[in-house]
């Protein structure tokens, strides 16, 4: 069964400074992974997504984030973050072609300071 | 434009009377499912669909129902609400296996009182 751990619930950064928001999956097939990001008082909308292509993927926003096998890591990053950036940001797991069942993450809320 | 609706947008209720939340999508998706959102708990899955009258558990299915009976619209039905289903409700669609990009509604807040 898959499974996701996004360590820190909360994280707080500077404007300009590097986001960073770490995501480790567990899944016993090739996963498709994914990173949502939450508005206040809105639904969730895709930031990027890892599909066994390209390791590094680009999303929306300049975000980006990189699928390490090894260390089952799919890691969110921004070099310069805005006061825009604050949400809450979700990482989740499918199960490519298998069972359906999609796994989220708890989720980090991202707090930018001016 | 394409979109999931839902509705009610909030929704307050007692203890055991039946509800349903109507999600539509106007996109032709295959794949459509339902998520409840708890603080701290992230979003967890509820049921998805896969196709027309096919449905399967997700993780938390207990105290719910669903149904596929045509392709656009996918209602979750509960029967004997209780006060732990106080939550976030959404619903989304994929046109492709693996929830490649999900469409998500804009959210119930349903309260059970």
């Amino acid at each position: 069964a898959q499974s996701v751990t996004q360590l820190g619930s909360h994280v707080s950064v500077s404007e300009g400074a590097l986001v960073l928001l770490r995501c480790n999956y567990s899944s016993s097939v090739p996963p498709y992974l994914f990173w949502y990001v939450q508005y206040p008082n809105q639904g969730l909308q895709l930031l990027l997504k890892y599909t066994s292509a390209a390791t590094l993927v680009k999303g929306i926003n300049g975000f980006e984030a990189e699928f390490k096998k090894s260390e089952t890591s799919f890691h969110l990053t921004k070099p310069s973050a805005h006061m825009s950036d604050a949400a809450e940001y979700f990482c989740a797991v499918s199960d490519k072609g298998g069972s359906e069942k999609l796994v989220f993450g708890k989720g980090t809320k991202l707090t930018v300071n001016p | 434009e394409a979109q999931v609706t839902q509705n009610p947008r909030y929704l307050i209720t007692v203890t055991g009377k039946k509800l349903t939340v109507t999600c539509s999508q106007n996109m032709n998706h295959e794949y459509m499912s339902w998520y409840r959102q708890d603080p701290g708990l992230g979003l967890r899955q509820i049921y998805y669909s896969m196709n027309v009258e096919v449905t399967d558990k997700g993780d938390v299915p207990e105290g719910y129902k669903v149904s596929r009976k045509e392709k656009r619209n996918f209602p979750l039905i509960l029967e004997s609400p209780s006060p732990n289903q106080t939550s976030l409700y959404f619903c989304a669609s994929s046109a492709h296996r693996g929830w490649e990009k999900l469409f998500f509604g804009s959210g119930t807040q349903l309260s059970v009182l």
